[in-house]
């Protein structure tokens, strides 16, 4: 068990809808980071908030935003879904939010289904 | 990741050593990781190794870096049916950690 809590851990929804998915850090990590794995794109970084701000952000797409709550969980809105949104979406963290990450601490990701 | 290159899949015996391979592009990074996810699960830190070392060693893992050629590779020696899973290395860029697609290892009797 990593610390880092993810839900849902599947969804499955229509092309066009809107969902959002939860991440909890490991107890004391400031930064998270969101990732999604798909078979033809392997290991995507997306995005990255250290205690509440953006730090870095990847191939994110315009209808995905994200942000990091005082209480330092975060969450990943997806919008407009469409059927190659389809993929394991994981969230990560570490203690660190330099350029240097050190070790990130994954979640078992939410999966996501677009139909 | 895309500047961050491993072959997809190896297959090996049980017992035998696997060897997998990775390209990095980022000569500037201080360390260089090995991931692990095993089906079902998120990924986990396997090792990693400090840019100024050529090698380190862990039991049954062996992490050589050339940083010449800007090459990585992770040697599991004595493979184990448990060793079965997608193995990921990474680099260290711009506040956020770059992966390689992973490489499959499949181990069999």
């Amino acid at each position: 068990d990593s610390g880092v809590t993810q839900t849902p851990k599947h969804l499955i929804t229509a092309t066009g809808q809107r969902v959002t998915l939860r991440c909890s850090p490991r107890s004391g990590d400031l930064s998270v980071y969101w990732y999604q794995q798909s078979l033809d794109q392997g290991l995507q970084f997306l995005i990255q908030y250290y205690n509440g701000e953006e730090r870095a952000k990847g191939n994110i797409l315009e209808r995905f935003s994200a942000q990091q709550f005082p209480d330092l969980h975060s969450e990943l809105n997806l919008s407009s879904l469409e059927l190659g949104d389809s993929a394991l979406y994981f969230c990560a963290s570490s203690p660190r939010g330099g350029a240097n990450t050190g070790e990130l601490f994954f979640g078992e990701g939410s999966r996501l289904t677009v139909l | 990741g895309e500047d961050v290159e491993q072959s997809l899949f190896l297959s090996v015996r049980e017992g035998d050593s696997s060897v997998i391979n990775c390209t990095y592009t980022d000569s500037s990074s201080t360390y260089l990781y090995w991931y692990k996810q095993e089906p079902g699960a998120g990924l986990q830190l396997l090792t990693y190794i400090f840019s100024n070392m050529d090698m380190k060693q862990d039991q049954r893992l062996t992490v050589l870096l050339n940083k010449k050629d800007k090459h990585l590779s992770l040697r599991i020696a004595d493979t184990q049916t448990g060793d079965s899973a997608i193995y990921f290395c990474a680099e260290t860029s711009d506040y956020k950690l770059s992966f390689g697609a992973g490489t499959t290892v499949t181990v069999r009797a």
